[in-house]
């Protein structure tokens, strides 16, 4: 079945920097690679996603890629707030599975610093 | 508000007795599933619901039963509660799922303990 790993488990950056958090999966037949967003004490909410006919795609200060050959997609935050610190989740979705699964990675914990 | 939620938030248990974790979604969605959220181990899959009586397993359904005799309900049970189900259960629920996609709405989470 599929499987997605997330790099780095945590990542600290100051306030204005740029952070980049990095997926892999491994289901070829993925098609589907959304990215959620935890904050404390609350349930994971969407924030960006991608399909796999498309390469990049911005959303103001997010933005997320995908290089389907290597099988790994990529969140990018620019210009970093405070607010933006929380947990973050990659996940992919395949054909296989009847698209009706969400696999998530582990999630890596952003902290920004002012 | 369209929202998914679910009861209790925490919970404190003993071994053995049965519980059950109530989710409910008002956005008339086809799709619900549960999730377990253990630290490094991320969001794992316990059962989904494509539709009305329509369940299936995820990938940690051991210890879990689910029904869905009604769209917006998803209850989780756990009929026998061990102390390696302790952890935070997340509800969600989509539009149904397939090549059109579906963002998935997750509830505010349940904290098990089970002592």
């Amino acid at each position: 079945g599929e499987n997605v790993e997330q790099h780095p488990s945590t990542l600290s950056v100051q306030e204005g920097d740029s952070a980049v958090i990095k997926c892999t999966y491994s289901d070829s037949a993925s098609n589907y690679f959304p990215w959620y967003k935890q904050e404390l004490g609350k349930g994971p909410q969407l924030i960006i996603d991608i399909r796999s006919n498309v390469g990049e795609k911005k959303d103001q200060r997010i933005a997320v890629t995908l290089n389907k050959t290597a099988k790994h997609f990529s969140l990018h935050i620019t210009e970093t707030q405070p607010e933006d610190s929380a947990v973050y989740f990659c996940a992919a979705r395949s054909v296989n599975t009847g698209f009706q699964k969400l696999v998530f990675g582990t999630g890596t914990r952003l902290l920004v610093s002012p | 508000e369209a929202q998914v939620t679910q009861n209790p938030r925490y919970l404190i248990t003993v071994t053995g007795k049965k519980l059950t974790v109530t989710c409910s979604q008002n956005m008339n969605h086809e799709y619900m599933s549960w999730y377990r959220q253990d630290p490094g181990l991320g969001l794992r899959q316990i059962y989904y619901s494509m539709n009305v009586e329509v369940t299936d397993k995820g990938d940690v359904p051991e210890g879990y039963k689910v029904s869905r005799k009604e769209k917006r309900n998803f209850p989780l049970i756990l009929e026998s509660p061990s102390p390696n189900q302790t952890s935070l259960y997340f509800c969600a629920s989509s539009p149904a799922l397939g090549l059109a996609g579906g963002e998935q709405y997750f509830g505010p989470g349940t904290r098990l303990t089970v002592t």
